[in-house]
């Protein structure tokens, strides 16, 4: 079982460009979700997926869209990237959303916007 | 507004010795608490999760309590060693998906 697939894991962008995050999971798992993570933070939700075609927004969810047209992939898209958006981003999964249950990580995108 | 308070300075301590950390939280009812270890470059692995009704959980060397009235919950490592050394998260459940705390890194020395 590969798990949760993140790709790319780094990326530089320059201020302006766009570029679409990865995730795939093989776990027939319905909750998808995107974190990032800045420098001594903790990890921040940007969106998440209840199932495909249903997502909602999270914390911080400006700058980023999302879509999910299968179970398997929660891409990230970054339209307009700019140096705020400079993070690490995590995609997670799990079978319910209900908090009891834990989830499962990808290794993570290093995203850097100059 | 509903936060989570971790210890953001690094825990040191000697191999061999018990590592206690500590999540705060204020503003939160959660059901459950979940811990989570992150290494380096890697994203964060589950370790364990603790109902609200339920004081304290262990497996192997690890072991969560879950004060409600306190609004706390204690990570106990015991008889460290240094391959435990990683960055710990706590999370609560959250009205739409789970929310981190930032972390508590430890050293521990050998």
């Amino acid at each position: 079982n590969a798990g949760v697939t993140q790709t790319p894991k780094f990326r530089i962008l320059k201020i302006g460009q766009s570029m679409t995050l990865q995730c795939a999971q093989d776990m027939n798992h319905n909750y998808m979700y995107w974190y990032r993570q800045d420098p001594g933070m903790g990890l921040k939700l940007i969106y998440y997926s209840v199932g495909a075609g249903i997502t909602d927004k999270g914390e911080v969810p400006n700058g980023y869209n999302v879509s999910r047209s299968t179970t398997e992939d929660f891409p990230l898209r970054l339209e307009l990237a700019a140096p705020s958006q400079t993070s690490v981003y995590f995609c997670a999964s799990s079978y319910r959303g209900r908090g009891d249950e834990k989830l499962f990580f990808g290794s993570g995108t290093q995203l850097s916007v100059l | 507004s509903q936060k989570i308070e971790q210890n953001s300075e690094a825990l040191n301590i000697q191999e061999g010795k018990t590592a206690t950390l500590t999540c705060n939280y204020t503003n939160y009812s959660p059901a459950y608490l979940q811990w989570y270890r992150q290494d380096p470059g890697r994203g964060p692995v589950f370790l364990l999760l603790i109902r609200e009704n339920e004081k304290e959980k262990r497996k192997e060397r690890l072991k969560v309590t879950f004060d409600t009235t306190l609004k706390q919950s204690l990570f106990h490592i015991t008889a460290s060693q240094p391959a435990d050394s990683a960055t710990y998260l706590c999370a609560l459940a959250g009205r739409r998906a789970l929310t981190f705390g930032s972390g508590t890194r430890l050293q521990v020395q050998p």
